[in-house]
């Protein structure tokens, strides 16, 4: 376990509806991530938040909406999504934002009929 | 783009052999990162090389740096079957610390 947990870890959902994501962290980290892993894709980063406030938008769509309320919470409300939009997504944390190691969760796997 | 680039894409080997696994990346950093990552899983922290080291070993893992040719390698000595996974490399960007750049991987196989 590397103290960064997610849920849900799968989610099934179609292109009308509204649902979240939730990542929390127990390492006492300033900075957290929202990676999007598509297949045969490189790693995209999506967001950076470091104490609560948002540092990196990395041309993300709108339908994609970080919310981050604490150093220790972050979530990525996600509306009207594309089949395109499946993907692992994947949620990190940082002792300070930067270039530090990263801490990852388990992924959300999302699904968009 | 500052991506690293994975090379070779797959790598399939046996049980005991040594692994090694490249990584090119296109402008200046101040590190680079090895991650690896399980089938659908998060990605795990392997080791980092800052710029102006060459060398890092950490227990079965050494990993190079030649800031002169842009590229990194990461060397699995004695491979075992529980190595199998895909591996990273990361870059951040020399003005912008709050990114870090993805290669597409290296999807190892040890066959036991």
């Amino acid at each position: 376990e590397t103290g960064v947990t997610q849920t849900p870890r799968h989610l099934v959902m179609g292109m009308t509806n509204k649902k979240s994501l939730k990542c929390e962290q127990h390492l006492g980290h300033n900075a957290m991530y929202w990676y999007k892993q598509s297949a045969k894709k490189p790693l995209e980063l999506m967001f950076v938040y470091s104490l609560e406030e948002r540092v990196e938008n990395n041309s993300v769509p709108s339908r994609f909406s970080p919310e981050c309320p604490n150093s220790s919470h972050l979530f990525l409300h996600l509306h009207t999504l594309q089949p395109e939009d499946s993907a692992l997504y994947l949620c990190a944390s940082s002792p300070v934002a930067g270039n530090d190691e990263q801490f990852f969760g388990p992924g959300t796997r999302l699904t968009v009929l | 783009s500052q991506q690293g680039e994975e090379d070779p894409q797959a790598l399939s080997i046996q049980e005991g052999e040594n692994a090694t696994m490249n990584c090119s990346y296109k402008t200046s950093i101040n590190n680079l990162q090895w991650y690896r990552q399980n089938s659908g899983r998060g990605l795990v922290h392997l080791i980092l090389i800052r710029s102006n080291e060459r060398e890092k070993h950490s227990g079965r893992l050494r990993v190079t740096l030649d800031t002169s040719k842009k590229s990194s390698s990461l060397l699995i000595t004695a491979s075992r079957a529980a190595d199998t996974a895909s591996y990273f490399c990361a870059t951040d960007g020399e003005y912008n610390f709050n990114k870090f750049y993805f290669g597409s991987g290296t999807k190892l196989n040890v066959k036991p």
